[in-house]
């Protein structure tokens, strides 16, 4: 039982290059989300999901792109990375919205 | 619109008590407890439910005020392993809350 996996652990990107983050888990949980986290903001929602095949808009969902194609995997897209799209990035899933979210380790992304 | 939480640092002796507070603008549903150690993902602490359930952490205790919209963290008897980054989250009421909204953290430093 991995629990919430993220791929990749850190990236480094140009500006305008195009990358897919990929969460995974195996706790057959319907709600998944995705975060971004900055040094002094907390955690800031950036798209989530109620189910396979549903996708909804977060507090921050600008230049991000999701899927949810099957129920186990969550995808954040970034279509043309910009320097202001430097964070890490944590998903997190849960079976019903007032039950513990469970994070994956993180991912480090890097904008140049 | 986030939880505005307080204070947001403390330093503390071992053994000393702390509290931590998380004020909402908006009518609220649950308010979840995260700690976060550097460089580690959210762990869950603590959540309250309207109308008083709580779910949670049996060293750490927590209130939930519905009318004021405020919750409040209580770590007693602290140790060195509760240094690390406190987040309140809420969930507005209402039908459709899927999502948290978090605080910025409240940086909890235990020292010797």
């Amino acid at each position: 039982n991995a629990g919430v996996t993220q791929t990749p652990k850190f990236r480094v990107l140009k500006t305008g290059q195009s990358m897919t983050l990929l969460c995974a888990q195996d706790m057959n949980h319907e709600y998944m989300y995705w975060y971004r986290q900055d040094p002094g903001m907390g955690l800031r929602l950036i798209h989530y999901s109620v189910g396979e095949g549903t996708t909804a808009k977060g507090e921050v969902p600008d230049g991000y792109n999701v899927s949810r194609l099957k129920k186990q995997n969550f995808l954040l897209g970034l279509e043309s990375a910009a320097p202001s799209q430097t964070s890490v990035y944590f998903c997190a899933s849960t079976p019903r919205p007032q039950e513990t979210q469970y994070f994956g380790p993180g991912t480090r992304l890097l904008v140049l | 619109q986030q939880p505005v939480q307080s204070p947001q640092a403390v330093i503390l002796r071992e053994g000393e008590d702390a509290v931590i507070n998380c004020s909402s603008s908006k009518a609220l549903y649950s308010v979840h407890w995260y700690r976060q150690k550097h460089g580690e993902a959210p762990v869950f602490l603590m959540i309250l439910l309207k109308g008083g359930e709580q779910k949670g952490h049996d060293k750490i205790s927590a209130s939930f005020n519905e009318k004021k919209q405020q919750s409040s963290l209580y770590l007693t008897a602290s140790q060195l392993s509760y240094s690390g980054t406190y987040f309140c989250g809420t969930e507005p009421s209402g039908a459709g809350s899927y999502q948290l909204t978090f605080g910025k953290g409240t940086k909890l430093s235990v020292i010797p």
